[in-house]
């Protein structure tokens, strides 16, 4: 079954750039999208198709995708985005829907 | 506002079984939940099962796979998840989910817990 890796957690200060990655064999090749997750809530999507935002996403997330490697950026981060994100992407071979093991910012 | 609300939760003994339900307000009539995401406590997260609007096709992850039922009644715009020979690995925080673009799941419920125990 298709995995997907990201790195336990990232650090980063308030208003710098936060950047998480997720790996994955030939992952440029899928569609990626990644959740955050606050304590004791459900997830919300903040990207969609690599680089795509929902409604309501500030343009201070961004996502690209290539090769083995798919990544999140969060420009100007601020306390409230202190989270769990997750990248996900759909195995159509398997028609699995697949998680990454997520990642945990800390905004310090 | 959109939204779904998933409700069957409980303490349940291993060997048991347990049917969970999700309700998606009439707003969502025309984007139904299909899909079942899993948390355990303290861990991330995993996709569950899948079916397709129309209940043609059922998909399932291998820790589920045989013991798990996905299902809908579209006339009640409702999705069910029946859970069968329930075992401890199975106690986790239960979310449906609407399928968006690319395969994203762009709207989840808050969810409802599942505890297997004795």
């Amino acid at each position: 079954s298709y995995v997907l890796t990201q790195p336990p957690s990232v650090s980063v200060a308030p208003g710098q750039t936060a950047r998480t990655t997720c790996e994955g064999t030939n992952i440029g090749s899928k569609s990626v999208h990644w959740y955050q997750q606050k304590p004791g809530q459900a997830p919300v999507l903040v990207i969609y198709n690599d680089d795509d935002r929902p409604s309501g996403i500030p343009e201070r997330f961004s996502g690209s995708n290539s090769g083995n490697t798919a990544s999140l950026t969060i420009n100007r981060v601020e306390a409230g985005d202190e989270a769990d994100y997750y990248c996900q992407v759909w195995d159509t071979g398997s028609a699995y829907r697949v998680f990454g093991g997520g990642t945990k910012l800390t905004v310090l | 506002q959109v939204q779904l609300e998933e409700s069957g939760g409980g303490v349940v003994q291993p060997g048991r079984s347990l049917k969970l339900s999700c309700a998606a307000s009439r707003l969502t009539f025309s984007r139904p939940p299909t899909h079942w995401v899993r948390q355990a406590p303290g861990k991330g997260l995993e996709w569950v099962a899948s079916i397709l609007y129309d209940g043609s096709n059922q998909y399932y992850a291998d820790s589920v796979q045989g013991r798990f039922i996905i299902s809908r009644d579209n006339s009640k715009n409702r999705l069910y998840l029946e859970m069968n020979s329930l075992i401890r690995d199975d106690t986790a925080q239960y979310y449906c989910a609407t399928q968006g673009e690319g395969g994203s799941l762009d709207l989840w419920g808050q969810g409802t817990l599942v505890t297997v125990s004795s």
